[in-house]
């Protein structure tokens, strides 16, 4: 069967820096997604990664090891406002998304 | 840009009524898709439409059907409503059937 894992929980201090991962067994591999969803509202697309390594995009990075079927979030300089939930989703070889149960992110001040 | 609406809000429906989520977009996405999420569980995909006219079905499809007349528009019907369909329904689109996944605000229902 197909699995994506991730913690349920993970909290954090304000100004901090934290890292969200997230494992991956799937039928075929076209892309690795994280999404963030505030409570009550949609998930927002943060980043993709296809090829190994990491991309950077402002505070937030994505880094991927198709081998090892890993990858993860981080999150620097945290503030308030990124408590959420972070979606990690991966796209199968029909091109379906597979999500992740998501990980709730708790920013302590 | 008004994106993807979805309508209604929210809605408590009795089990056995039948009832029609609404979903549109105006980015000319070929593709669209509809999901539930549950608490615990992650997005878990009930039909998709690669283009207009097409149709398929996702992982949890059963008691729900769909169509996909025009570009815009992607309605999810509920035949006969059961408590096991409460959730949070989400339409996304797509510009492709390969590239990145928008969300609409998605439609909390509760059966009784």
């Amino acid at each position: 069967g197909q699995n994506i894992d991730q913690p349920t929980e993970m909290t954090a201090t304000e100004g901090a820096i934290v890292q969200i991962n997230c494992t991956y067994q799937t039928s075929g591999f076209n892309g690795l997604f994280w999404y963030q969803q505030h409570a009550g509202e949609a998930p927002t697309f943060l980043s993709y990664n296809v090829l190994d390594g990491l991309e950077e995009k402002g505070r937030f990075s994505s880094f991927l090891s198709r081998s090892k079927g890993y990858s993860y979030l981080l999150l620097k300089e945290l503030q308030m406002k990124d408590s959420a939930s972070y979606l990690c989703a991966v796209m199968d070889s029909n091109y379906q998304l597979i999500w992740g149960a998501g990980t709730k992110l708790i920013i302590k001040p | 840009t008004a994106g993807i609406t979805q309508a209604p809000t929210s809605q408590i429906l009795a089990a056995g009524r039948s009832m029609t989520l609404r979903c549109t977009q105006d980015m000319r996405h070929n593709a669209m898709y509809w999901y539930r999420q549950d608490l615990g569980l992650g997005l878990r995909l009930i039909h998709y439409s690669n283009t207009a006219g097409t149709t398929g079905k996702g992982e949890v499809p059963d008691g729900y059907s769909v169509s996909r007349a025009n570009t815009d528009d992607f309605p999810l019907t509920l035949a006969s409503a059961v408590p096991s369909q409460t959730s949070v329904y989400f339409c996304a689109s797509s510009e492709g059937s390969q590239e990145t996944q928008y969300f609409g605000p998605g439609t909390r229902l509760l059966v009784l």
